[in-house]
């Protein structure tokens, strides 16, 4: 069946990286647009960044932009974020989502599976 | 501040309908670009609900609806029924962020 497992969260101070990872199985990996969500304790979801099936576009939430990189190795059907300049108001659950369609324009695209998400604290 | 307005909170008795709104703008819902919902039940991953505007993925009950006007779309639960108790969330495309853009989430409680 279709799988995404995150992994890499835990508690970083701020300022420093961190790197999450997200496993794929039970699909073509490198067929499909892939995202990042977040969800800060108490809050609601947020869009971090897609990347293309092919790795050939990559977009970013303004509050990200500049800060993190999305990239995926589609040899290994792993989805990465690294996480730079990590801020307080980055702590949150981060959900991996697949494109629902494959091959297709983001915008006309929907999540579909989510990830069980990984926990990211950003605390001194 | 979300892109997407959605109402906080909404509630209703077992057996009730309830709706829940997800207002946009001319970038997003009223550019034409397509409107899904999620269900959130306590402690869990997202979970899509309804897709392009008012399409229902295999295994979700068709008490589920959705519909879009305008810059608007809605969510409608008939029937309501004690697992139903969740968080929704609507999601759309914006052309001016280039990104996807969430409703801030309803809280539904079945009293």
């Amino acid at each position: 069946q279709v799988q995404l497992v995150e992994s890499g969260g835990g508690v970083v101070q701020p300022g420093r990286s961190l790197r999450l990872s997200c496993a794929a199985s039970g699909f073509t990996f490198s067929s499909y647009g892939m995202h990042w969500v977040r969800q800060a304790p108490g809050k609601g979801l947020e869009w971090v960044a897609v990347i293309w099936y092919d790795g050939s576009n990559k977009y970013y939430a303004d509050s990200v932009k500049g800060r993190f990189t999305i990239s995926r190795d589609n040899s290994k059907n792993t989805l990465y974020l690294q996480m730079n300049s990590l801020r307080a108001e980055d702590t949150a659950v981060y959900y991996c989502a697949r494109d629902a369609l494959p091959k297709s324009d983001f915008e006309n695209n929907w999540f579909d599976p989510w990830g069980q998400g990984t926990l990211v604290t950003v605390s001194s | 501040q979300s892109v997407l307005t959605q109402p906080p909170s909404v509630s209703g008795a077992p057996g009730q309908r309830v709706t829940i709104s997800c207002t946009g703008s001319s970038s997003n819902i009223g550019a034409g670009y397509d409107v899904h919902w999620y269900q959130q039940l306590p402690g869990t991953a997202p979970k899509l609900l309804i897709y392009g505007n008012s399409n229902r993925p295999s295994g979700v009950p068709d008490r589920f609806s959705g519909s879009k006007s305008g810059t608007s779309a809605s969510l409608a639960i008939t029937g309501l029924q004690a697992e139903d108790e969740a968080d929704y969330y609507c999601q759309s495309y914006d052309s001016s962020l280039t990104g996807g853009v969430f409703g801030g989430g309803t809280k539904l409680t079945v009293l």
